[in-house]
């Protein structure tokens, strides 16, 4: 079951701009993490936020959650030619024993 | 350094051929996940497991099979591997409880002729 939405599908923008993705999920959730996947390669964590957390920073990443509107944003700054990736939200439903559900991804595409 | 070592980057294989992709994570977590990915449908849970010898159904179980004989390594089985089965396939694994970092290894990417 498909929880997460991500929003664009593609997106294309010129290096040093901020790329900035969106999630939005069905479900209640104990947590929501974001994570990277360069082309033909596994899923790299990039950060999780919890329910009781609006926004959390990890370098030049920035997330934002809002449980009231079931949705959350990632944020790259400065965005970097080395960014070019698909990038996955994934919800920690909150009902019991259930696994990550990961959404469809957002490709992205820094241009030098 | 957290490693997952999925057993072969590509494989070409025939209808009705038996398929084993391993899985083998060196963290000693106890969950352990069979994900399938493909354009357009995002990352579907196949299987996972929270224990050695335990297995539970993820949302696209069906043709599918896994094995976890040990804690470090979790098998999935395609008993007779169809045209449908041509996916990247990811295995990944978590500590203790749900809620945390998954560790994905590189994928297994499958074609059946």
């Amino acid at each position: 079951s498909q929880q997460g939405e991500e929003d664009p599908q593609a997106l294309s923008i010129q290096e040093g701009e901020n790329a900035t993705m969106n999630c939005s999920y069905k479900t209640s959730i104990n947590n929501l993490q974001w994570y990277r996947q360069n082309s033909g390669r596994g899923l790299v964590h990039l950060i999780l936020i919890r329910s009781n957390e609006r926004e959390k920073h990890s370098g030049r990443l920035r997330v934002t959650l809002d449980t009231s509107k079931k949705s959350s944003s990632l944020l790259i700054t400065a965005s970097r030619a080395a960014d070019t990736a698909s990038y996955f939200c994934a919800t920690d439903p909150n009902s019991g024993n259930t696994p990550l559900v990961f959404g469809k991804g957002t490709r992205l595409s820094v241009i030098a | 350094d957290v490693k997952v070592t999925q057993s072969s980057r590509y494989l070409v294989k025939r209808t009705g051929e038996k398929v084993f992709l391993e899985c083998v994570q060196d963290m000693d977590h106890e969950n352990m996940f069979w994900y399938r990915q493909d354009p357009g449908l995002g990352l579907r849970l196949i299987y996972f497991s929270y224990d050695v010898k335990m297995k539970e159904k993820g949302d696209i179980p069906e043709g599918y099979s896994v094995s976890r004989e040990k804690k470090e390594r979790f098998s999935l089985i395609l008993e007779s591997a169809s045209t449908n089965q041509t996916s990247m396939y990811l295995c990944a694994s978590s500590p203790l409880g749900w809620a945390g970092e998954l560790f994905f290894g590189e994928g297994s990417r499958l074609t059946v002729l």
